[in-house]
């Protein structure tokens, strides 16, 4: 699982702050999607991505934006954070429709 | 889109029980089936998962089973230990897509 990695693990902000979630994998896996996980809600998917420069929406995109210039990185920026947005974000990777490895998690607080 | 519904969202057991969850999905379209489980601070693992072409899969202690007729599946745990409580969560997915959603999870707890 050292094959994932996101930074920063904890970040508080403010509202109307731009925040910006890192997310990269060393194993060269062709889609990387991003999730946030709030109690009562489970994972629900934010953006996803299946190669380099091919970005596409979820099921909470909105307050949100993705690029993914390189197949390792995908970041997430949350434009003028809000304090819903306040969530565990996981980001996860995989190489086809099997397994998705997830990072460690970022804990985002906005206050 | 598609929903999927898990249940219980709790669940307590005695060790060396066995511990059922049960997911329900909505879009027929879905063909793959994983389960994660997450312990306490830390990040979903993958313990096991299905595809629509079959109807049953069994690693070790646990088992899922899948029924598209009636658009449910499960997780079988046997022989409950200490170690298997955490937070499970069922997904349904048409190869990833706005489709691959996840249910809200199930804390079980397994009493020594």
């Amino acid at each position: 699982d050292a094959g994932i990695t996101q930074s920063p693990r904890y970040k508080i902000t403010e509202t109307g702050r731009q925040v910006t979630l890192m997310c990269h994998q060393t194993w060269s896996h062709s889609y990387m999607f991003w999730y946030r996980q709030d109690l009562g809600h489970g994972l629900r998917l934010i953006y996803y991505s299946a190669a380099a420069d091919i970005t596409d929406k979820g099921e909470v995109p909105d307050g949100y934006v993705v690029s993914r210039s390189k197949t390792e990185n995908f970041p997430l920026t949350l434009e003028s954070a809000t304090r819903s947005q306040t969530s565990v974000y996981f980001c996860a990777s995989g190489q086809g429709a099997d397994e998705q490895y997830f990072g460690p998690g970022t804990r985002l607080t906005v206050t | 889109g598609e929903n999927v519904e898990q249940h219980p969202s709790t669940l307590s057991v005695q060790e060396g029980d066995s511990a059922v969850i049960k997911c329900t999905y909505s879009d027929s379209a879905s063909n793959y089936f994983p389960w994660y489980k997450q312990e306490l601070g830390k990040r979903p693992q993958l313990i096991i998962d299905i595809r629509s072409n079959v109807g049953e899969k069994k690693d070790q202690r646990i088992a899922v089973t899948l029924n598209k007729t009636a658009k449910h599946f499960s997780l079988h745990i046997t022989e409950t230990q200490p170690e298997d409580s955490a937070v499970y969560f069922c997904a349904a997915s048409i190869n990833y897509g706005q489709n691959f959603v996840f249910g809200p999870g199930t804390r079980l707890s397994v009493l020594p």
